[in-house]
């Protein structure tokens, strides 16, 4: 079965700072692949990434940067220099094939981040 | 381009009554899943529905249905309905892409439909 943990409930950091959401998966499918959402408080999802399980070359998009480790089985997410319009949830999740084929995702309990200016 | 649409916004219903939510898909996907959202934790799997068949099923009682029309959309459909199904109720709409596997391919969600039950 497969299992995401982000063990950070809430992170409070101040304007500027930069700072890492932590998200630990369990699968045992050599093939998955991994996401990161934002939920503003408007609560409309927005996708930030996808990772597939091949691919372990970190990425930066602008101040977002993941850093995906296959042998620790992590997919962090780290924001530089941090603005008040990052406050929100952010969601890991990751999809495995399950027997009949489908890609079934499961979703971390999320971490909510609030950034005062 | 327009996103995925949801409705009702907000709907609030009376234990045991049955309600139906809507959702229409990102044009030119055809893939449309259904997540539950309870307050504080992360949205869980109900269904994915690509070319109106079903293709996944998490694990909720029989009491949630949904189905996929030919032009995409999709309902969700849930019975009897418990103090337990108050939730945000997600649509998201994907890709399936050459391999027909929507769930590789990253999502886009509506903004939800807020479902209280009394």
């Amino acid at each position: 079965a497969q299992k995401v943990t982000q063990a950070q409930t809430e992170i409070s950091v101040v304007e500027k700072e930069d700072v890492t959401l932590d998200c630990v998966y369990e699968t045992r499918d050599t093939t998955y692949y991994l996401f990161w959402y934002k939920q503003p408080p408007s609560g409309e999802l927005v996708f930030l990434i996808r990772r597939n399980s091949f691919d372990e070359q970190n990425e930066i998009s602008g101040r977002y940067s993941w850093n995906f480790q296959k042998s620790t089985s992590s997919f962090n997410f780290t924001i530089t220099a941090s603005q008040v319009v990052d406050s929100a949830v952010y969601f890991c999740a990751l999809s495995e094939v399950d027997a009949g084929g489908s890609y079934i995702p499961t979703f971390g309990r999320g971490t909510s981040l609030i950034v005062h200016p | 381009d327009a996103g995925v649409t949801q409705s009702p916004t907000h709907l609030i219903k009376t234990r045991g009554q049955h309600v139906t939510l809507r959702c229409s898909p990102i044009s030119g996907h055809k893939s449309v899943s259904w997540y539950q959202q309870v307050l504080g934790q992360g949205p869980q799997f109900i269904f994915q529905y690509y070319e109106k068949e079903e293709r996944g099923r998490g694990n909720f009682p029989d009491r949630f249905s949904a189905r996929q029309f030919p032009n995409y959309s999709s309902e969700l459909n849930v019975n009897a309905l418990l103090l337990g199904d108050s939730a945000l109720y997600l649509c998201a709409s994907s890709h399936a892409g050459t391999s027909g596997a929507p769930f590789s391919y990253e999502q886009y969600f509506g903004p939800g439909t807020r479902l209280t039950v009394t």
